[in-house]
């Protein structure tokens, strides 16, 4: 699969731990796109990044939430002190710089548990 | 900030029936408006997708209608298949050059 890849699929983590996720996109996208899905919704946006840049960041995204891309290739997204309400699947897509930010391909997700 | 409303939360067909899913949303800035089917435990996975100057798109049995005066869009499938069953989300490229608004989804059931 030469798709967007993430990992890890699964995290279960205690509650107040950190945990990092990470996110390689498709290698010639330069945008790149955090969103999280709770059960029964649809994705909500978190962030993006053009190249190395974060050019937006959703009000979702609190304090405890960081993100990076250093190089402009794998991007990070790091939860400090996990809260049971984070529990979400974390999904990371990428797009071209010439595409709308919709045509967008995702990866499977990081699916977090906080018990 | 946009906000998409999507109906109806789950719908059960019959194999060879058509289904329609409706959205709605509320900034009159948005111009794209794509469809996401997702399966059980995978990815979003764009299926078809309509720009702001046309009013509708058909790909085999998928199509898309666009109504920006009401401000609604809508996913018609003809004929469907036990393996269309999936989660169908709308989306609406809210004026950022860089985010998409996801509505809740809708749970596609058909039956064979």
């Amino acid at each position: 699969d030469t798709g967007v890849s993430q990992n890890p699929r699964h995290k279960i983590t205690k509650r107040g731990q950190n945990v990092t996720f990470r996110c390689d996109p498709i290698s010639e996208h330069n945008r790149l796109y955090w969103y999280r899905q709770t059960l029964g919704q649809g994705p909500e946006f978190l962030t993006y990044f053009q190249n190395e840049a974060q050019l937006e960041k959703s009000r979702l995204l609190s304090d405890r939430f960081s993100a990076e891309r250093p190089k402009g290739s794998f991007s990070t997204l790091e939860i400090q002190r996990t809260e049971q309400g984070d529990s979400a699947m974390y999904l990371c897509a990428s797009s071209p710089q010439w595409a709308n930010a919709a045509e967008a391909f995702f990866g499977q997700g990081t699916r977090l548990t906080v018990v | 900030g946009e906000n998409v409303e999507q109906h109806p939360s789950t719908l059960s067909v019959q194999e060879g029936d058509s289904a329609v899913i409706k959205c709605t949303y509320s900034d009159s800035a948005s111009n794209y408006f794509p469809w996401y089917k997702q399966e059980l435990g995978k990815r979003p996975q764009l299926i078809i997708d309509i720009r702001s100057n046309v009013g509708e798109k058909k790909d085999q049995r998928i199509a898309v209608t666009l109504n920006k005066t009401a401000k609604h869009f809508s996913l018609h499938i003809t004929e469907t298949q036990p393996e269309d069953s999936a989660v169908y989300f709308c989306a609406a490229h809210g004026g950022s050059n860089y985010k998409l608004t996801f509505g809740k989804g809708t749970l596609l059931t058909v039956n064979p």
